[in-house]
């Protein structure tokens, strides 16, 4: 079974860039089987997609994000990330990492992390 | 893009009521759709994905109905545990993969 663990700064100056690690265990992050990806979840609010990455370095992002959003995978750490540039204090939020099933359950989310909440604040 | 809009945004009903949530889409998506719950302080959980078909673990009560636009989750006879809000996500026509507004189930 997957687990899947979120770690960075909890705290994001404004206009700086935010930047997270999923690390992946319990599976190869290159199995095929997955897309890994990323959702947030404004304080009180509802659940927004973020972009997703294959192994093989093929990335699809939300349109609103795309020009502020990096995701990106390290195959020899087991490990995806997340770079937001140019935040503000609307990218608050807690940030989910999720693997994104293509074969049982396909292009739906099956395992999550726990979550880290990032704040955007001077 | 595809926007889903779930309705009511909050359920008021006690333990051992049927719970009915739905999600409207608006353009067709099928059957692509999937449902989460999600507990305070928690990741979502994947509970019905494809409309209908439950997710590994996830306790019979739970079931979902629909196609095209509309779509339907239904909690026979809640359980304590079931009191959260619950989230409805297409995959017809992305990127982006886009989630509902959220219905929060609380007790009456």
């Amino acid at each position: 079974q997957l687990q899947l663990h979120e770690s960075g700064p909890g705290l994001v100056k404004p206009s700086e860039t935010l930047s997270l690690t999923c690390t992946v265990s319990g599976g190869s992050i290159s199995t095929g089987r997955y897309f890994w990806g990323w959702v947030r979840q404004p304080p009180g609010k509802g659940l927004e997609w973020i972009g997703i990455i294959y192994y093989t370095g093929n990335t699809y992002y939300m349109p609103s994000l795309k020009s502020r959003v990096t995701i990106s995978v390290d195959t020899s750490k087991n490990q995806f990330s997340l770079r937001l540039s140019s935040v503000t204090a609307a990218d608050t939020a807690v940030y989910y990492c999720a693997s994104l099933d293509t074969t049982v359950v396909e292009y739906y989310f099956d395992y999550w992390g726990q979550g880290t909440l990032v704040t955007v604040s001077s | 893009e595809i926007v889903l809009t779930q309705s009511p945004v909050t359920l008021s009903l006690s333990p051992g009521e049927r719970a009915t949530l739905s999600c409207r889409a608006n353009q067709s998506i099928s059957t692509y759709l999937a449902w989460y719950q999600q507990k305070p302080g928690q990741a979502p959980r994947l509970l019905i994905h494809d409309a209908s078909k439950r997710a590994t673990g996830i306790p019979a009560r739970f079931s979902g109905s629909g196609s095209g636009t509309d779509f339907t989750l239904t909690i026979n006879s809640l359980e304590p545990e079931d009191f959260a809000a619950y989230y409805c996500q297409q995959r017809y026509n992305w990127p982006p993969l886009t989630f509902g507004g959220g219905t929060k189930v609380e007790i009456k």
